[in-house]
């Protein structure tokens, strides 16, 4: 069975950091792409970064870029999101999610259940 | 303001037939395939209709989606009480060399 499970939430400051974690199982992790998602409190879901499996493409959304990076360890089965220089507008459920086609990277077919980062003073 | 345009909210009474629109452009819809998610209060997204029209196992063939130009939709026919949810329109964006989200459409079943 396929399972994401997200976890390093929590409550920042703004200007902090966090590093989120995706753990994988069920599945060949380093054949698959790995997307991060948000969401803000009764808002819509956000595109925020992607990683294909050898780690050799990568994408960050103009929102986050230069302050988050994505990484994974496939020896772990593994994703993380490195968050720096954080602010109010950060503050979503963050969801790790597998890219069913490494081609079709909107075509996520399995998703963790989220972790909460709040920024706020 | 997404990239991709969803109404807000539908609605419709059990068994009825509710369609809910997704609008791009060329460098997302126009181009690439579509997806849709359904997100159940409280949970996480779930991937409802893929490439335009397929439908995952175990996805019930009262969820349609078409596309045709620069935009898609989502039919849900024979609407039930459990299909209140948030939907998603999903595609990949060209230009920004990402995924794309719309906004989001809440389905009320009245």
């Amino acid at each position: 069975e396929v399972q994401l499970v997200e976890s390093g939430g929590g409550l920042v400051q703004p200007g902090g950091s966090l590093r989120l974690s995706c753990t994988a199982s069920g599945f060949s992790f380093s054949d698959y792409s790995m997307i991060w998602v948000r969401q803000a409190p009764g808002k819509g879901l956000e595109w925020v970064s992607y990683i294909s499996g050898s780690s050799d493409t990568i994408y960050y959304a103009d929102s986050v870029k230069g302050r988050f990076t994505i990484s994974r360890d496939n020896a772990e089965n593994s994703l993380f999101l490195h968050m720096n220089s954080l602010r109010a507008e950060d503050t979503a459920v963050y969801y790790c999610a597998r890219a069913a086609d490494k081609w079709e990277l909107p075509y996520l077919d399995y998703w963790g259940q989220g972790t909460l980062v709040t920024v706020s003073s | 303001q997404s990239v991709l345009t969803q109404p807000p909210s539908a609605s419709g009474t059990p068994g009825q037939r509710v369609t809910i629109s997704c609008s791009g452009s060329s460098s997302n819809i126009g181009n690439n395939f579509v997806y849709w998610y359904q997100q159940l209060p409280g949970t996480a997204p779930k991937l409802l209709i893929y490439r335009n029209r397929q439908r995952p196992s175990g996805v019930p063939d009262r969820f349609s989606g078409s596309q045709s130009g620069t935009s898609a939709s989502l039919a849900i026919s024979g609407l039930r009480s459990e299909d209140e949810a948030d939907y998603y329109c999903a595609a990949w964006d060209d230009r920004l060399s990402g995924g794309v989200f719309g906004g989001g459409t809440k389905v009320t079943v009245l």
